[in-house]
């Protein structure tokens, strides 16, 4: 299984972010897996964002649920991320990732990330 | 949140030597079913995390088994029995059993 996130590179301020996770080697219909976005900004701590289950469930960071649609395409095999009203904070680099949510909660496969500048 | 607090920031390591790091947690992630939910990620140099642990002490698929994590409640650590080159890089802990999920600051290990 390989994910590959796609983008743009540089978002204005106060603008929305939108990100794509293009999944490759299964299948997100019908998968067990569920699918996340987690980022690091630029010194800091990696941060969960949101995950979306292959039906639709989605799971959100408190922190940011304002701001933040996940969602699946499930008929080219991809999720995406939306981040509304982006500021400097936002800046960083984003991966998608398969998620266990079952008695295994972890992040399993990544992406290779993308890295995200919010600037003017 | 639960904050995730490792130590130390940074470890230089001698290749053969052991090593290990330690995490605590703002709160219990001792869960109802008996497992404590802590996992370890490994970031090396322009790479992505990788799974190392999971529910403090299973060893993701691949592996190698001189790395083996322990603990319970809010204390927790990952070993190293004899560090290689190639361990070298951000080790991170994570909680996934009270939402949000959430990271340590990350332990940055390099060779001396």
């Amino acid at each position: 299984l390989q994910l590959q996130e796609s983008g743009p590179g540089l978002v204005k301020p106060s603008e929305t972010l939108s990100l794509t996770c293009t999944v490759s080697g299964d299948y997100i219909s019908g998968s067990s897996f569920f699918w996340g976005w987690t980022r690091q900004p630029p010194g800091k701590r990696l941060e969960w964002i949101g995950t979306i289950s292959s039906s639709g469930t989605t799971y959100y960071n408190p922190s940011l649920t304002s701001r933040i649609t996940v969602s699946v395409d499930t008929s080219k095999n991809q999720f995406s991320l939306k981040l509304t009203s982006v500021i400097a904070a936002d800046t960083g680099v984003y991966y998608c990732a398969t998620e266990r949510r079952d008695s295994f909660n972890y992040i399993d496969q990544w992406g290779q990330g993308i890295l995200v500048t919010v600037s003017s | 949140d639960v904050v995730m607090t490792q130590s130390p920031l940074s470890l230089p390591v001698t290749p053969g030597e052991p090593a290990s790091i330690s995490c605590r947690s703002s709160q219990s992630l001792l869960y109802t079913n008996g497992y404590n939910y802590v996992n370890w990620y490994l970031q090396k140099p322009g790479q992505s995390p990788q799974l190392l642990i999971y529910l403090t002490s299973n060893r993701a698929s691949g592996v190698p088994d001189r790395f083996s994590g322990s603990g319970s409640g809010t204390d927790f650590t990952l070993r190293i029995s004899r560090v290689e080159a190639e361990d070298v890089g951000v080790y991170y802990c994570m909680q996934p059993l009270r939402s949000p999920w959430t990271f340590g600051q990350g332990t940055k290990v390099e060779i001396k």
